[in-house]
């Protein structure tokens, strides 16, 4: 089915380690996003690609790198994981940065211990 | 400081009934509006939008309303289905800046058969 697929769907790391979730979307959108989402908090947007070959920070980059690989793949690096890092995180694409249907990925449950 | 709020943590209603989700925002520039529903498990799912030249907008049992001069807009479902039972998460964005929307904490609806 057409989407957005997110590897992997579980994951937990110990304090220090890295790791790179990837996202790759067949829709030919231009537009990625990565959010995590906390109890309570909402979803706060990591890093986005309005393109291909740009990315920009969202509200909460900190600990964060991204990389947008070519127009399907857009990958979220942790270089040195934090139990502040545990979360559930999603990956989200858009036709262009102006359209506001997202469609997201079904989530990576992130655990830092 | 949140710009998209959903005071409301939690709402439980009874099938057939209708449901009233509120989401009030605090940035005047917003002019684009969004629901999005997610089940446990999920990613988000986008369900109803408006812009703010309008301030109604149907799709079948889902409606949303927008008052611009209380900041405030509602999704109403009726008649509510235990199908219905997830995460609502209300959006807000600004088509002049980043048209990035800014997502609020989420209402838990529980529909009871």
């Amino acid at each position: 089915n057409a989407g957005v697929t997110q590897t992997p769907k579980f994951q937990v790391l110990k304090t220090g380690q890295s790791m790179t979730l990837q996202c790759a979307q067949d829709m030919n959108h231009n537009s990625m996003y990565w959010y995590r989402q906390d109890p309570g908090m909402g979803l706060r947007l990591i890093y986005y690609s309005a393109s291909e070959g740009t990315t920009d920070k969202g509200e909460v980059p900190n600990g964060y790198n991204v990389s947008r690989l070519n127009k399907r793949e857009f990958s979220l690096r942790l270089e040195s994981a934090a139990p502040s890092q545990t979360s559930v995180y999603f990956c989200a694409s858009s036709e262009s940065r102006g359209s506001y249907g997202y469609t997201f990925g079904s989530g990576t449950r992130l655990t830092v211990v | 400081d949140q710009q998209v709020k959903q005071n409301s943590p939690s709402l439980s209603v009874q099938e057939g009934r209708i449901s009233i989700l509120n989401c009030d925002y605090t940035n005047s520039m917003f002019d684009y509006f969004l629901w999005y529903k997610k089940y446990p498990a999920e990613g988000p799912t986008f369900l109803i939008s408006i812009s703010s030249i309008k301030d109604k907008n149907e799709d079948g049992r889902f409606t949303v309303f927008l008052n611009k001069s209380a900041k405030h807009l509602s999704l109403h479902i009726v008649p509510s289905q235990p199908g219905d039972s997830a995460v609502y998460f209300c959006a807000a964005s600004e088509s002049g800046g980043s048209y990035i929307p800014t997502f609020g904490r989420g209402t838990s609806l529980i529909v009871h058969p």
